[in-house]
């Protein structure tokens, strides 16, 4: 159990086109969903807090109407990135929390991630 | 401002080895910290999860390992094998800013090469 599926795997883009990638639990609900960004030989910067029926919150430094965040079921996330520019190549990965009754015990499963390609 | 810190961040050794990875970090008000391994371009696979009040938590032939007070934890592998080469990441979980209740901070990995 606790399986996080994404999609696309891999996308490749013009620069000033909009890219989405969705994020799926598929056998568990989950009430908050993250989106991290990782940069080559990097860790995992957390961008955002995605929250099911409720507008996402955003990490400092992380521009909402670039990266537009929908939460708009208990399995399904969507990141779309807006007027994509070659800076926005990278390596999206989401993550869908299993809520087990206390925030200590929450435990986050992570998507395979999405490779992002901007010419 | 949370800072988790790897060391270190790149080790080899011949299959077989008994090995330790190390994560400190600099504030001990977390909810738990966590193992992760993840694998060239792909995403992260969980391998031990402790809770703040616990000291260990053991998985086969991992053992991870947390003192709060020292902002340390450390994973243990036990007869390390080829299909152990992978990046392993630790994060702790604690306060969010931003607006989000709590987030995951990372470290930036070790990156281990298990050779035959």
């Amino acid at each position: 159990g606790a399986v996080v599926s994404q999609h696309p795997s891999r996308v490749i883009c013009k620069s000033g086109t909009s890219v989405k990638i969705e994020c799926r639990s598929l056998d568990f609900q989950a009430t908050t969903m993250f989106w991290y960004r990782q940069f080559p030989k990097q860790s995992l910067m957390l961008m955002a807090t995605s929250n099911e029926g409720s507008k996402a919150t955003y990490e400092q430094g992380v521009e909402k109407d670039k990266f537009l965040i929908n939460h708009a079921s208990l399995t399904l996330s969507t990141l779309t990135v807006t007027s994509a520019h070659p800076e926005d190549s990278s390596f999206y990965i989401c993550s869908a929390e299993r809520s087990s009754g206390h925030v200590s015990y929450n435990e986050q499963f992570f998507g395979p991630g999405t490779r992002l390609t901007v010419l | 401002k949370q800072e988790v810190t790897q060391i270190p961040a790149a080790l080899s050794v011949p299959e077989g080895e008994n090995l330790v990875l190390n994560c400190s970090f600099t504030d001990s008000a977390i909810y738990n910290l966590q193992w992760f391994r993840q694998d060239p371009g792909k995403g992260l696979t969980s391998l031990l999860l402790i809770q703040s009040s616990q000291r260990e938590q053991t998985s086969g032939r991992l053992n991870a390992s947390l003192d709060k007070s020292s902002g340390r934890s450390t994973l243990y592998i036990a007869a390390s094998q080829p299909g152990d080469s992978a990046t392993y990441l630790c994060a702790s979980k604690g306060e969010g800013s931003g607006g989000s209740n709590y987030k995951l901070t990372f470290g930036k990995g070790t990156l281990l090469t298990v050779n035959p």
